[in-house]
């Protein structure tokens, strides 16, 4: 009955190597998120879809394209990896925020751990 | 740029003892939100505050919120080795609905020592 699953939790590849992290939400969100930590813990958004439909691209590299099948599920896929691109990418979902309502809440996943080499 | 920075950005202390988290923001918020993460796991909502609210309670956890000084405070009272853990502080920037986000902080080291 896991809430917000990522796959996979570990992931190591060479420079240069395209790569997916796959997510799935089962708690009936219409909006889920891709976020970057780095090793400094610090937590930055990247991506944000509700209903499929793209909402926020925070500057990401375009090597970096999200994928949103259906409103359970978040794709990330990484073309030409770089030492960089090291880090924990945590996915999350959430009801559209709104003033009040029941969006102010996120559901992270487990993170999958990324090491380019 | 950040929204949020936690202080300290280290606390060890005893079992038994209460833990003080600060977190001051730059902008006007609608509310702020504590997370809590694991060594190794994601992160897990704790409790929030609205910004009509200037304290809030949920178990061990209090927290307040200044609008005026633009800060907020968790307290975790008679802490355990089990809160051993990071804790930030998230507030949400843009306008409410899709194109809202939330900003985090650094981040603040608990480490509770049996």
């Amino acid at each position: 009955d896991t809430a917000v699953s990522q796959t996979p939790k570990y992931l190591v590849t060479q420079m240069g190597n395209d790569k997916s992290i796959k997510c799935e939400q089962n708690l009936g969100h219409d909006t889920m998120y891709w976020y970057k930590q780095d090793s400094k813990k610090f937590l930055k958004i990247m991506f944000s879809y509700n209903n499929k439909e793209l909402i926020i691209n925070e500057t990401v590299p375009n090597r970096f394209s999200p994928k949103s099948p259906d409103k359970a599920h978040l794709n990330l896929h990484i073309n030409s990896l770089e030492l960089g691109d090291s880090a924990v990418y945590f996915c999350a979902s959430s009801h559209i925020l709104t003033s009040g309502g029941r969006g102010d809440t996120q559901y992270f996943g487990p993170g999958t751990r990324l090491t380019v080499l | 740029s950040q929204q949020g920075e936690e202080d300290p950005q280290a606390l060890s202390i005893q079992e038994g003892e209460n833990a003080t988290m600060n977190c001051s923001y730059k902008t006007s918020i609608n509310n702020l939100q504590w997370y809590r993460q694991n060594s190794g796991r994601g992160l897990v909502h704790l409790i929030l505050i609205r910004s009509n609210e200037r304290e809030k309670h949920s178990g061990r956890l209090r927290v307040t919120l200044d609008t005026s000084k633009k800060s907020s405070s968790l307290l975790i009272t008679a802490s355990r080795a089990a809160d051993t853990a990071s804790y930030f502080c998230a507030t949400p920037i843009g306008n409410t609905g899709a194109n809202s986000k939330l900003t985090f902080g650094k981040g603040i080291t608990l480490s509770v020592r049996p």
